[in-house]
């Protein structure tokens, strides 16, 4: 059971936009921990997508955006590509368990 | 270039012992606290262990905690997990990733090395 509560799948077609949300509580996002992004490919790693709440790495494209308020955290797509097809994690700090804390996961399909 | 590159996995026995190792490249190695995070098959992300820069303090997921201890040798630019007493739900893909010095994420990771535990 993970900390961090995200959908496990969206979708949406070429060029829509999608949001993966990732809901916390008062010990993890709620606290005040930063929240940070990765984008699984198929049988790749993890690699970062989006660091403290809202920014890119350098390389990411400007299409990927995040967003961080109260208990939860978001992450957009904008303008889907076939390429966006992978399991995105959320993943945080929890201060009561004194651990990092991942997302359940959410694959996104590009329809 | 910022590389890490994970070795040591394979297939092991219930109650045996495994270590596994990380070496880094392309950073100063001995600036960053390093993680081990790990990802059974078909399930998510678990953080493992982490190290600071200079070794002195480790911490652990309460799952491993008393089994696994997290290491580094700062003048080989390499991390190790050594990992004892192994079982099923030990089973997945480690994945050892820098840690940020700003707060709290991971990048880069390596490209993972499989552990299986079974007899």
């Amino acid at each position: 059971q993970s900390v961090l509560t995200q959908p496990p799948s969206v979708s949406g077609a070429p060029g829509q936009r999608v949001t993966i949300s990732c809901s916390g509580s008062s010990s993890n996002i709620g606290a005040g921990n930063d929240v940070h992004w990765y984008q699984q490919l198929p049988g790749t790693a993890p690699k970062l997508l989006m660091y403290g709440n809202k920014y890119r790495p350098s390389g990411v494209p400007d299409r990927f955006s995040g967003s961080k308020s109260g208990t939860s955290a978001s992450l957009a797509i904008t303008g889907l590509q076939a390429e966006d097809e992978a399991d995105y994690y959320c993943q945080s700090f929890d201060s009561s368990l004194n651990t990092y804390v991942f997302g359940s996961g959410t694959k996104v399909t590009v329809l | 270039q910022l590389h890490l590159v994970e070795s040591g996995g394979g297939v092991v026995q219930p109650g045996r012992s495994l270590r596994l190792s990380c070496a880094a490249s392309g950073f100063t190695f001995s600036d960053y606290a390093m993680h081990w995070v790990r990802q059974a098959p078909g399930k998510g992300l678990e953080w493992v262990a982490a190290i600071w820069f200079d070794g002195r303090n480790e911490y652990y997921a309460d799952s491993v905690k008393g089994r696994f201890t997290i290491s580094r040798d700062n003048s080989k630019n390499t991390l190790y997990l050594q990992m004892n007493s192994l079982t099923g739900e030990d089973t997945a893909v480690y994945y050892c990733a820098r840690g940020s010095q700003v707060s709290r994420w991971f990048d880069p990771w390596g490209q993972g090395t499989l552990v299986t535990v079974s007899s």
